[in-house]
């Protein structure tokens, strides 16, 4: 069964500057998507990025970028010039025709 | 219309009441799911429609009953439920079963039982 550990409960950033989120999954599959997702305190789970196993490229979308490592099985989400609105939680998720989530890993932003 | 719509956004229940959760979706999208997720926790998978085929988790208890009027609808009805099953339940669609898109989520439904 597939796995998903994100080893850091919680974590603070000052406004505007860079913080790194990390997530480790074990899987056996060869093609696979990860996935990052924000839940705010609206609730509502939203899709940051997301990342394609057989491509080395790590993705990236606006502020937000990925540090994929196949090998080693890390999924790691690099947020540049936080902002407020990227308080939230931010859940590691594994997908192989159903979703795995990690714990989630809390994130405040200082002003 | 790129948007899972849930109502009610709060729900308190008694016990012996019996109530549905609705979520609607319009992106033509061929699977929905309910998930339910207590406070700081990951979410859970409950039920799966996709294709018109159900897929149940067996450790979800019988007082929550899935139904898919159409492609688009997917309620969940609640009966005699219990205080643990206090929770925000999340209605999520996906393009299919291939998740290359990941999946849409609603806002989701608080639900309290007492």
């Amino acid at each position: 069964a597939q796995t998903v550990t994100q080893s850091q409960p919680e974590m603070s950033v000052q406004e505007a500057e860079t913080v790194t989120l990390s997530c480790t999954y074990d899987t056996s599959e060869s093609d696979y998507y990860l996935f990052w997702y924000k839940q705010p305190p609206s609730r509502q789970m939203i899709l940051v990025i997301r990342q394609e196993a057989y491509k080395q490229q790590n993705a990236t979308e606006n502020r937000f970028s990925v540090n994929f490592q196949k090998a080693a099985k890390s999924f790691s989400l690099k947020i540049s010039d936080s902002q407020l609105g990227d308080a939230a939680m931010y859940f590691c998720v594994y997908s192989n025709y159903k979703l795995t989530f990690g714990k989630g890993t809390l994130l405040t932003v200082n002003p | 219309d790129t948007e899972v719509t849930q109502t009610p956004k709060h729900l308190v229940m008694g016990m012996t009441n019996k109530k549905s959760l609705k979520c609607e979706q319009h992106m033509g999208h061929r699977a929905m799911y309910w998930y339910k997720q207590k406070a700081k926790k990951p979410p859970e998978l409950m039920f799966v429609y996709s294709y018109e085929k159900l897929s149940i988790n067996e450790s979800v208890p019988s007082r929550f009953s899935p139904e898919c009027p159409n492609s688009s609808l997917l309620n969940l009805h609640l009966h005699a439920l219990q205080p643990e099953d206090s929770a925000l339940y999340l209605c999520a669609s996906s393009q299919g079963t291939a998740q290359f898109y990941g999946y849409t989520f609603g806002s989701g439904t608080r639900l309290t039982v007492v």
